[in-house]
């Protein structure tokens, strides 16, 4: 199995550019999540979905974070437009089962926003 | 809101030391989480435990429910174990993940 796969896995832009991350879930996965990570705030839950659809988005921190899953196999987490406080490390991890599952994290992308 | 508080935040040892990390939350959780995030970065779930006790090598990972406590034991720690432990925890009724601050460990050869 390959794991959770996110692209890229480094990412510089410039403020107001658009930003679009990756993810892949390990097969079979039905819930995935994705994470932010800085050194003030430490690890953060951005967004979770099961079965496809969004179930707390309570985490995403304003209007310029919207994140899809399409389908089963795939997801993004889009930032438009990006600002230098945007600037962390984004995981994205899958788990199966509907409670208290071992979460699989990704490599994560490290985003810079200049 | 659960609040989770991990200790200590930077913990050294020698190589061989016997290694605790706490962890605190202050609702009840489905589960609680330890993870383990490599000086590269990678995140590595080390347990997912609900009640007692799991062992996996030299880790150790317990919990009391009724204290909101759990502890991250190291037996014979080497320096390859160096890295941020982050403990978290679920709460009823979803999935979503509330993280401590994480204990920096390093072992020194």
């Amino acid at each position: 199995d390959a794991g959770v796969i996110q692209s890229p896995r480094h990412e510089v832009t410039e403020m107001g550019q658009e930003v679009t991350l990756r993810c892949k879930p390990i097969s079979g996965h039905n819930s995935l999540f994705w994470y932010r990570q800085t050194m003030m705030r430490g690890l953060e839950l951005l967004i979770y979905f099961n079965n496809n659809v969004p179930i707390d988005d309570s985490g995403m921190p304003e209007d310029r974070f919207s994140a899809k899953m399409p389908n089963a196999s795939f997801s993004t987490l889009k930032i438009q437009p990006s600002e230098p406080r945007d600037s962390a490390v984004y995981f994205c991890a899958s788990s199966y089962g509907v409670l208290q599952e071992t979460q699989y994290f990704g490599p994560g992308t490290r985003l810079l926003v200049l | 809101k659960n609040e989770v508080e991990q200790s200590p935040q930077n913990l050294t040892a020698q190589e061989g030391e016997f290694i605790t990390i706490n962890c605190s939350y202050s609702v009840g959780i489905s589960a609680l989480h330890w993870l383990q995030q490599h000086p590269g970065g990678g995140i590595v779930s080390l347990f997912m435990l609900s009640s007692g006790k799991k062992k996996h090598g030299r880790l150790i990972a317990t919990i009391n429910i009724q204290e909101k406590h759990s502890s991250l034991h190291i037996t014979a720690s080497h320096p390859r174990d160096s890295a941020v432990y982050i403990c978290a925890v679920t709460n009823f009724g979803n999935e979503k993940l509330t993280f401590g601050t994480g204990t920096r460990l390093t072992i020194i050869p």
